[in-house]
């Protein structure tokens, strides 16, 4: 069974930093791409973050660029989200989620993991 | 980035009934759409993939429809356990994926 487990969230001050982690089992982690999704509290999914299996390729939304790296570690099947300069407006839930070559050719988030809750205030 | 908008919102129907979320794509992504549901507090679930293709484990009463910038989930007849958020998203472009707006089913 896929499990995908985040961790590292909590209450953090405008202009701080956090480091989440996420911890895959279930399947070989190593070959799939990953991704950061978050939400924030009442609202709609944003796509965050995704990187390949090697973690040779990544990408970041356009308006998230610079504050945000995605990292994994495939010897420990971890993934992670480094966030920088937090801000208020980055409270959200933060899931990490499988992208899957479902069909040939075509890739899909199919599998997602517990959330974890970063809180930005003062 | 692919905008995807979805209607309406929310909508309030009773167990039985026939419910229609509809969702449109900025552009032509062929059947790069996938529908997710959401209940409060758990992570999304995928329910449709590639416009019409159920993932496994998941009712038949669920169906997707559509291709290019129209696209359309059916639930045949609603359940109590269909309460909840749904979501289509976007596969088309890879490198960045984007997510319509959520609609909420609530009990009427």
């Amino acid at each position: 069974e896929v499990q995908l487990v985040a961790s590292g969230g909590g209450l953090v001050k405008p202009g701080g930093s956090l480091r989440l982690s996420c911890a895959a089992s279930g399947f070989t982690f190593r070959t799939y791409n990953m991704n950061w999704v978050r939400q924030a509290p009442g609202k709609g999914l944003e796509w965050v973050s995704s990187i390949s299996g090697s973690g040779n390729y990544i990408y970041y939304a356009d308006s998230l660029k610079g504050r945000f790296i995605i990292s994994r570690d495939n010897a420990k099947n971890s993934l992670y989200l480094q966030i920088n300069s937090l801000r208020a407006e980055d409270t959200a839930v933060y899931y990490c989620a499988r992208f899957n070559d479902i069909l040939p050719g075509y890739f899909t988030v199919d599998s997602w993991g517990l959330g974890t809750l970063v809180t930005v205030s003062s | 980035d692919i905008q995807m908008t979805q209607s309406p919102s929310s909508l309030s129907a009773t167990v039985g009934d026939r419910v229609t979320i509809t969702c449109r794509a900025s552009q032509n992504i062929s059947k790069y759409l996938n529908w997710y549901q959401q209940k409060p507090r758990k992570a999304p679930k995928l329910l449709i993939y590639a416009a019409s293709s159920l993932q496994t484990g998941v009712p038949s009463r669920f169906s997707g429809s559509g291709s290019g910038t129209d696209f359309t989930l059916t639930i045949s007849s609603l359940q109590p356990e269909d309460f909840a958020t749904y979501y289509c998203q976007q596969s088309y472009n890879t490198l960045s994926l984007t997510f319509g707006g959520g609609t909420k089913v609530e009990i009427k």
